[in-house]
């Protein structure tokens, strides 16, 4: 059965600093992995999608990587800002259905 | 473009009660999921729509959950009766399909959810 771990369950950093989120997963037979990002009240928004076959993508300040083998992604944001601040999520596609972590709250003081 | 839109976005019911939520998903995605988040735990799928047909109804937590897609477009999931164990948030999600193995791996757009509170 797919477990997907999120850490740290919450981050609080000051502006400007670039910070790593971690995302694992223990079973590697997925289709993709997203990475969403979630502000109180609202839905998810989707930030990066990697396939299975890619190692990173990358959006703006946003920079996503993913070793299948060792069930492991992170989501590095670069210069974060208070704006950043919000929930992050990570899930594994397997067959169609995504698998969710607890997701990561960041706090970006200015 | 819209994205994708759920209605209502809260909901407020006594225990037995039936409610109805909609969800209705970008123009031209034939995939719809539905998800849902319990107080205190993750985001979990509950079933899978490719058009009208279900694809995956594997979470569905038991058969007082019904979901429906006439027609492809726009879905429906009714609770009835519903629980208290029910409350939480209820994630409608879309994606494009342009063939079956594609469609698996395309992103899926969530809407913004409806807040369903069971009293």
């Amino acid at each position: 059965k797919q477990e997907v771990t999120q850490i740290p369950a919450a981050l609080s950093v000051p502006e400007g600093e670039n910070l790593v989120l971690n995302c694992s997963f223990t079973d590697s037979a997925i289709y993709n992995l997203q990475w969403f990002r979630q502000d109180p009240g609202k839905g998810l928004t989707s930030l990066l999608l990697i396939q299975s076959s890619q190692r990173e993508q990358t959006s703006g300040r946003l920079n996503a990587s993913l070793d299948k083998s060792s069930g492991r992604s992170t989501l590095y944001i670069a210069a974060s800002q208070p704006g950043d601040s919000a929930t992050y999520l990570c899930a594994v596609n397997q067959g169609g259905k995504l698998i969710f972590g607890q997701g990561t709250e960041l706090s970006v003081k200015p | 473009e819209a994205g994708v839109t759920q209605f209502p976005s809260h909901s407020v019911i006594e225990k037995g009660q039936t409610v109805t939520l909609r969800c209705d998903p970008i123009s031209g995605h034939d995939n719809l999921y539905w998800y849902r988040r319990v107080m205190g735990k993750e985001i979990k799928f509950l079933l899978h729509f490719v058009k009208e047909s279900k694809q995956d109804e594997s979470g569905m937590p038991n058969n007082r959950f019904l979901a429906e897609r006439t027609g492809g477009t726009y879905s429906t999931l009714k609770v009835q009766p519903a629980e208290l164990e029910d409350s939480g948030v209820y994630f409608c999600a879309s994606s494009l399909q342009t063939s079956r193995l594609a469609g698996l791996q395309e992103t899926q757009y969530f809407g913004p959810g409806t807040r369903l509170l069971v009293l």
